[in-house]
């Protein structure tokens, strides 16, 4: 069975500083990866994701993540934070043969301060 | 707008009181899972379903059931919840197999068993 580890519960960083929230891996098959962010009271919504290619992904508001098969890990990094990128991050995994949903790591709180 | 709709979101219940929470979504998706969320734990997979009448359990399967009768709905029920069940839940629903495209979430259900 696949499993998910983010090592770091509370991130805080100040605001334009750079940031990194560490995510790794462990599945005996090939995995698709994920980040999910969760605002405040919300549900939870796709960041980016790595499917094959390019093992370096990027969103659209400046979050990256990079893929790397011999470290097993998927960490989110960022250059520049803003206050509103407080939120509950998530790394996520599906096994490329399953047919379960998702597996998520225990989540890292990103508090970002002024 | 295409969104996954859960009620309650919010519910205090005693131990042991049927209840169920309802999920449907507008986008004709096949696959569907719940999950609950507790601090420190992430997101946990307590079932999920590939199609109509087709159900499996996650990791965390006891003391729920669900149903899947229609495309759009799946319900999870507590037959009888104990202050154990006490969690944020959260429905959400994929268009593919494997969850690589987004997969959307409802805004949770936050249960309180006492």
């Amino acid at each position: 069975a696949q499993s998910v580890t983010q090592l770091d519960s509370q991130v805080p960083v100040f605001e334009e500083a750079p940031v990194e929230l560490r995510c790794n891996y462990s599945s005996s098959v090939s995995v698709y990866l994920f980040w999910y962010v969760q605002y405040p009271n919300q549900g939870l919504q796709l960041l980016l994701k790595y499917l094959s290619g390019s093992t370096l992904v990027e969103s659209i508001n400046g979050f990256e993540a990079e893929f790397n098969k011999s470290q097993t890990s998927f960490h989110l990094r960022k250059p520049s934070v803003h206050i509103s990128d407080t939120a509950e991050y998530f790394c996520a995994v599906t096994i490329i043969t399953g047919r379960r949903a998702l597996t998520f790591g225990s989540g890292t709180r990103l508090q970002v301060q002024p | 707008e295409a969104q996954v709709t859960q009620n309650p979101r919010y519910l205090i219940t005693v131990t042991g009181k049927k209840l169920t929470v309802t999920c449907s979504q507008n986008m004709n998706h096949e696959y569907m899972s719940w999950y609950r969320q507790d601090p420190g734990l992430g997101l946990r997979q307590i079932y999920y379903s590939m199609n109509v009448e087709v159900t499996d359990k996650g990791d965390v399967p006891e003391g729920y059931k669900v149903s899947r009768k229609e495309k759009r709905n799946f319900p999870l029920i507590l037959e009888s919840p104990s202050p154990n069940q006490t969690s944020l839940y959260f429905c959400a629903s994929s268009p593919d197999r494997y969850w690589n495209t987004e997969a959307f979430f409802g805004q949770g259900t936050r249960l309180t068993v006492v």
